[in-house]
């Protein structure tokens, strides 16, 4: 199926440091949503982005929907180790008979630097 | 907290066997998507359900995989004769309405042997 084009596909963090990841795609997205994945648990909702242009942050955490459509970024600030995980990203359309399914990239997996 | 609750959190079946994995989704949410995510993968779309109206299956991967929600809560996936490939995770997730956020539940991992 689908997926969307996330990148990098894992970094290592030291605390403190700020991270960034991205994620694009050929079609065109109504909205952008970005998740985070613990092992043995599902996704959970970090951020969602319903307008092109459109800057949200949620604490540490910033993410931009593209101009485009095509594509967005998280920023993740001050990095703490609770921060390791496996982020998504997710576009949603609401067009060409879409009932609203997301498609998500193939993840950005954070680990502690050793 | 009131979360999507999916069950069981594990399922080990011989190939063949059929099985059901159950979605409880978020009291009041009206939008109920499964999806199945592969080791090292995102999450695909396999069906989707507003209310109790199954209103995409297009995700589905072979008609051995069903999917039902008859009181418009509760879901139920059914996978018969299942094969190696139908391991993964299966995740439920349900949201408030038409493209409102996704919640998602802790999924179902199954194995087949």
């Amino acid at each position: 199926g689908q997926q969307l084009n996330q990148s990098p596909q894992s970094m290592f963090i030291q605390e403190g440091e700020d991270v960034s990841m991205n994620c694009t795609s050929s079609s065109i997205f109504n909205t952008w949503l970005w998740y985070k994945q613990d092992p043995g648990e599902g996704p959970v909702l970090l951020i969602a982005l319903y307008k092109a242009g459109e800057l949200t942050s949620n604490g540490r955490l910033t993410a931009q929907f593209g101009i485009t459509r095509k594509d967005s970024f998280l920023n993740i600030s001050a990095s703490i180790p609770s921060d390791v995980g496996i982020y998504f990203c997710a576009g949603q359309m609401n067009y060409g008979g879409s009932q609203g399914n997301l498609i998500f990239g193939k993840g950005t997996k954070l680990s502690v630097k050793p | 907290g009131a979360g999507v609750s999916q069950s069981p959190r594990y399922k080990v079946a011989k190939r063949g066997q059929d099985v059901a994995l159950r979605c409880d989704p978020i009291s009041g949410h009206v939008s109920l998507f499964w999806y199945q995510q592969a080791l090292g993968q995102g999450p695909e779309f396999l069906t989707y359900f507003q209310n109790e109206a199954q209103l995409d299956k297009s995700g589905l991967p072979s008609d051995r995989f069903f999917a039902e929600r008859p009181e418009g809560s509760v879901s139920t996936l059914k996978i018969q004769r299942t094969q190696q490939e139908d391991s993964a995770v299966y995740l439920c997730a349900s949201g408030e309405g038409f493209h409102q956020p996704q919640h998602f539940g802790d999924g179902t991992r199954l194995s087949i042997l």
